[in-house]
């Protein structure tokens, strides 16, 4: 299957920092890229989509202005969180798919990076 | 809206013992469905999936069978090896019409002794 890489793998910072996580797609062109979050022994969280080329888009209750995406290019999505706080502390994930998120297109499997663990000090 | 309710864990067992771990959904269409698999310290692989009732998906031993009537999709496996051990989540997406975006479930966290 394709192959999705994030860096850092984990990373600690102190409170108030910002802290950027890349997530690339390393075999294949990735037209949307969403990134996750993991609380211990809990599901996955969809915080956002992003389409290339477009702004990303937010699911409810996610701050965009504290979680920045960029869709840089067709292999890279980096998130940005801004002014880290401890609650911020959380495993991310990032998944590609090769397809355009939220149209009619029968489902694309998607490819999961293997998650940056954040820690807030 | 779409929900997918999964077995609380862990789930331990020995090896070579046989497992299920259950699933059930609730979606407003007609949605495909999946199992995904998360090994300690990775992100997430896609196990095996089924895109319409009475499919079965399979894959390294493990099968699910798609239940409309009883709106089910557990996953089952005969044989399980310490190898095994991972957190199992079942995952539904909802298309056409709708965002195939999946909908995952809580996770079954698998321990297998020796």
């Amino acid at each position: 299957g394709a192959v999705v890489s994030q860096h850092p793998s984990r990373v600690i910072c102190k409170s108030g920092t910002s802290v950027k996580i890349e997530c690339r797609s390393l075999d294949f062109q990735a037209t949307t890229m969403f990134w996750y979050r993991q609380f211990p022994k809990q599901s996955l969280m969809l915080m956002a989509t992003s389409n290339e080329g477009s702004k990303a888009t937010y699911e409810q209750g996610v701050e965009k202005d504290k979680f920045l995406i960029n869709h840089a290019s067709l292999t890279l999505s980096t998130l940005t969180v801004t002014s880290a706080h401890p609650e911020d502390s959380s495993f991310y994930i990032c998944s590609a798919i090769s397809g355009r998120a939220r149209t009619n297109h029968p489902y694309n499997e998607q490819f999961f990076g293997p998650g940056t663990r954040l820690t807030v000090l | 809206g779409n929900s997918v309710t999964q077995m609380e864990g862990p789930v331990t067992l020995s090896e070579e013992a046989f497992l299920t771990i259950n699933c059930t959904y609730t979606a407003t269409g007609y949605p495909s469905l999946f199992w995904y698999v998360q090994y300690p310290g990775e992100g997430l692989q896609l196990l095996l999936k089924a895109t319409k009732a009475d499919d079965k998906g399979s894959n390294k031993g493990f099968e699910a069978t798609y239940r409309k009537e009883t709106t089910s999709f557990h996953l089952e496996k005969g044989s399980v090896q310490v190898s095994d051990s991972a957190v199992y989540f079942c995952a539904l997406s909802d298309p056409p019409g709708g965002s195939y975006i999946p909908t995952f479930g809580r996770g079954t966290s698998l321990i297998v002794h020796p």
